[in-house]
């Protein structure tokens, strides 16, 4: 089975520090994704990548940024920490190109506090 | 991606086929409906999708309507563990390089 490791399940930031979120999948699946969870809100879309060192923005990505030097790790920074960005973020990963069934598989997210 | 409207919530007795449903009245012919479902602090998890026919696997079934604007998902006999948060969205089924955008889902209470 496709396994997304997510590198924290649980982390306390306060405002202002840089913050690294990272994500790694084994499957060697082309595409990846960051998302936010927040009550009532659903899941939304902050940055996805096709590739390695290829991003593009999703809905919500101010005050976000994110890298991907190599194909299954993709990171999420949060170059300086607000509490608004107190969340839930899961990241995401499926193959690309090749099927008719990219599913998603997600980890287990990371809540992310920031005082 | 095409949007996505489902109810905020659902209620189900144990034992009972769960409906639910979705609308995706600007889906393209190329779009597939995917469903995922979310339990309590886990990520989401795949369950089913289709184009155009019917589907059914060890999870659930997916209806999907002869005009492709809404479908349902069944779950056929609800159990107190299918108590979950689930999502429909819509999305090209391959080709790399695409948004994929969930909404805010239906919250089904299983009820003993």
């Amino acid at each position: 089975d496709v396994k997304v490791t997510q590198s924290s399940r649980y982390l306390v930031k306060r405002t202002g520090e840089k913050v690294f979120l990272e994500c790694v999948q084994d499957m060697d699946h082309e595409n990846m994704f960051w998302y936010r969870q927040d009550p009532g809100l659903g899941l939304r879309l902050i940055y996805f990548s096709y590739d390695v060192k290829m991003k593009e923005k999703g809905d919500i990505p101010e005050g976000y940024s994110v890298s991907r030097e190599k194909k299954e790790r993709f990171s999420l920074i949060l170059e300086s920490a607000s509490t608004n960005q107190t969340s839930m973020y899961l990241c995401a990963s499926s193959l690309a190109g090749v099927t008719t069934n990219e599913k998603l598989f997600f980890g287990s997210g990371t809540q992310l506090s920031v005082l | 991606d095409a949007k996505t409207t489902q109810p905020t919530s659902m209620d189900c007795a144990e034992g009972r086929a769960a409906n639910l449903p979705c609308n995706h009245s600007t889906i393209s012919g190329n779009e597939y409906v995917y469903w995922y479902r979310q339990i309590h602090s886990q990520g989401p998890q795949y369950i089913i999708h289709g184009l155009k026919n019917n589907e059914t696997n060890e999870m659930a079934s997916l209806i999907i309507t002869e005009d492709r604007k809404s479908s349902t998902l069944i779950l056929p006999h609800a159990t107190l563990r299918d108590t979950a948060v689930y999502y429909c969205i819509v999305r090209v089924a391959a080709g790399g390089y695409q948004k994929v955008t969930f909404g805010t889902g239906t919250k089904l209470q299983v009820i003993p």
